[in-house]
């Protein structure tokens, strides 16, 4: 079935730093990917998202590419915020599965000023 | 537009008891699905209702029940409560097909002593 793995965190970086928080899947169709971001005490928003090979899904400064060669979808920033600190949660719906979201553990990133 | 509302935000309940939690998808949106989060489990798929149907489940026994009403706004219920049911339970509406994206709600943090 599907499945999505993320490197485990916690990441915890300096303000302006670079941040990549690797996402891996398997999926046996052509699945859409998803980034959701939670903050303390919240739901889960949505990041960013890509529906194909190559496309690329940005927000907020924060971008990442579909790539089906190597099944990835890395998130990037360029240059962390504090407010930046959350969980990121990689995930992918796939017809297979009926389009229900398969999601990775989660990558908590604290950022200092 | 209004986001997706979620009541009651926090919750206590005791072993045995049963518990109904409410979702108001965002305006317009037919879908709505339920995911349990747990710090052991992280993110899971219960269930998901169009157009007052059930259409997906995950693998939650059968204590674990919704519905939803012909405004689209969904409830979920569980019965006799079991200390493992202790989680965020979140709900996510998406407009229309299941492609689309799904927008989450803040949750409903429930505990069971």
């Amino acid at each position: 079935g599907d499945s999505v793995t993320q490197m485990e965190g916690p990441v915890t970086l300096s303000e302006e730093a670079f941040l990549t928080i690797n996402c891996t899947y398997t999926a046996t169709g052509y699945p859409s990917l998803f980034w959701y971001v939670q903050y303390p005490g919240e739901g889960l928003q949505l990041l960013l998202k890509a529906t194909k090979a190559d496309d690329k899904g940005s927000n907020k400064g924060f971008e990442a590419t579909y790539r089906k060669e190597t099944t990835s979808f890395h998130l990037e920033k360029g240059s962390v915020q504090v407010s930046d600190s959350a969980v990121y949660f990689c995930a992918l719906s796939d017809r297979i599965n009926d389009y229900k979201l398969s999601f990775g553990a989660g990558t908590t990133v604290t950022v200092r000023a | 537009k209004a986001g997706v509302t979620q009541t009651p935000r926090y919750l206590i309940k005791t072993r045995g008891q049963q518990v109904t939690l409410s979702c108001s998808p965002i305006s317009g949106h037919r879908s709505v699905s339920w995911y349990q989060q747990t710090p052991g489990q992280g993110l899971q798929f219960l269930f998901e209702y169009f157009s007052e149907t059930q259409r997906n489940k995950g693998n939650f026994p059968g204590r674990f029940s919704g519905r939803q009403f012909s405004n689209s706004r969904s409830e979920m219920n569980v019965s006799t409560l079991e200390l493992g049911d202790s989680a965020l339970y979140l709900c996510a509406s998406s407009p229309r097909d299941r492609v689309e994206t799904q927008y989450f709600g803040p949750g409903t943090r429930l505990l069971v002593l």
